[in-house]
């Protein structure tokens, strides 16, 4: 079975500062795909940055990087120079496999201050 | 590219009716699509898998009989709830995997909250 886990149920940050969002992930699979995505008040899913398990390099996506450490098997994302409006849900997700639908873990809620 | 829609938005019903949620790839042919639900400050919980020209697949613990899928084209799936109560009240996020795609992204709809009276 696949698992993830996020520790964080919330964090605070102050804008134009980093933070990194905590993502362990658990699965017998060699194959598998790491996601990130956000999820705003308004309820919609989107898309952040994706990392292989073959890739070899860490993935980046703009202000976000996936600090892939496939050894500790964590996924964690990192936010840099955070802006008011990157205050939302963010879950991490994984899909194992040839199949495609996705486990999610519970979610840090993020919140930037000024 | 990469659209998702859903139709409603939002919706309130009364005990015992039927509602049907829409989700439609816009730009995209989606073979599979995934039907989720979500609680207030929960996360996502798969309730299905979408396959076109045949039957969805469920995961455990939810009723195929309340939770009707039909996935009748390359670019819609509907999902029924059938007898609505106030316990089936909740958000429900449908998402498509875009045919062809190097990796098993989703795209997701923006999601549609029930509310049962």
């Amino acid at each position: 079975a696949q698992k993830i886990t996020q520790t964080q149920p919330g964090m605070f940050v102050q804008e134009k500062e980093a933070v990194t969002l905590d993502c362990t992930y658990d699965t017998s699979d060699p194959s598998y795909g790491l996601f990130w995505y956000k999820q705003p008040s308004s309820g919609e899913m989107i898309f952040l940055i994706y990392q292989g398990s073959y890739d070899q390099q860490n993935a980046t996506e703009g202000r976000y990087s996936l600090n892939f450490q496939k050894a500790r098997k964590s996924a964690n994302l990192v936010i840099s120079a955070s802006q008011l409006g990157d205050s939302a849900m963010y879950f991490c997700a994984m899909s194992t496999g040839t199949a495609s639908k996705l486990t999610f873990g519970t979610g840090t809620r993020l919140q930037v201050t000024l | 590219g990469a659209v998702v829609s859903q139709h409603p938005s939002w919706v309130i019903c009364k005990s015992g009716t039927s509602v049907k949620i829409e989700c439609r790839s816009l730009d995209f042919q989606a073979t599979t699509m995934f039907w989720y639900r979500q609680f207030p400050k929960q996360s996502l919980m798969l309730m299905a898998t979408s396959n076109e020209g045949s039957k969805a697949t469920y995961e455990q613990g939810v009723e195929k009989d309340k939770f009707l899928i039909n996935h009748a084209s390359l670019t819609l799936s509907t999902l029924t709830v059938t007898s609505a109560h106030p316990e089936d009240s909740s958000f429900y996020i449908c998402s498509a995997n875009r045919d062809g795609n190097s990796y098993n992204e989703q795209f997701f709809g923006p999601g549609t909250r029930l509310t049962v009276l």
